[in-house]
């Protein structure tokens, strides 16, 4: 089947750092993404990895172990702009098929 | 530049009846997807184009649900019949390639109402 877990909600300080972690089962892997959705609004790009490893991009950064399925989304200095949630989602075998996980809605307080 | 557009925004229908939700991606991008989004959800993937080929339809919950982009271009996904459990907010996204690394841009939504 297919299964990609995230926390349903995160809390953290102005100026901090956050760790979004998601985890995954799926019959198959071609990539790794992560967007953003404010409230109300479209999901945007954030990130991608396909290989193992870090990639940063400014105050984000995303990891992936594609043997544990696991990835990451590091979020640092965060600001109050950054209160939405965020999606971890899959590219299934193929490369067409994109499954989400349900978000981590995260609130920044000040 | 222009983004994703869709329209119309909200449409209310009474059960039975058919809708079609129109997608207008950015100009040029190959790929175009649709998807459902119900409240406090991810999107849930329905169905894939590559140009105006049909290349995944596994996500479409069952026959009353069609799509299609016969230029290449504009994507229509058609309801037939609609029922209450349709009720939700149907996005399409496009992509500038085809394949597997693909940034989908994701367009402001069709919120659809089932009475």
């Amino acid at each position: 089947g297919q299964n990609i877990d995230q926390p349903t909600e995160m809390t953290a300080t102005e100026g901090a750092i956050v760790q979004i972690n998601c985890t995954y089962q799926t019959s198959g892997f071609n990539g790794l993404f992560w967007y953003q959705q404010h409230a109300g609004e479209a999901p945007t790009f954030l990130s991608y990895n396909v290989l193992d490893g870090l990639e940063e991009k400014g105050r984000f950064s995303s990891f992936l172990s594609r043997s544990k399925g696991y990835s990451y989304l590091l979020l640092k200095e965060l600001q109050m702009k950054d209160s939405a949630s965020y999606l971890c989602a899959v590219v299934d075998t193929g490369g067409f098929k994109t499954i989400f996980g349900a978000g981590t809605r995260l609130f920044v307080k000040a | 530049g222009a983004g994703v557009s869709q329209s119309p925004r909200y449409k209310v229908t009474k059960r039975g009846q058919d809708v079609a939700l129109r997608c207008d991606p950015i100009s040029g991008h190959v790929s175009l997807y649709w998807y459902r989004q119900a409240l406090g959800q991810g999107p849930e993937f329905l169905t894939y184009f590559n140009y105006e080929a049909q290349q995944d339809k596994s996500g479409l919950p069952n026959d009353r649900f069609s799509a299609e982009r016969p230029e290449g271009s504009i994507s229509t996904l058609t309801i037939q019949r609609t029922e209450q459990r349709d009720s939700a907010m149907y996005r399409c996204a496009s992509g500038k390639l085809a394949g597997t690394y693909n940034e989908q841009f994701f367009g402001p939504g069709t919120r659809l109402t089932v009475l």
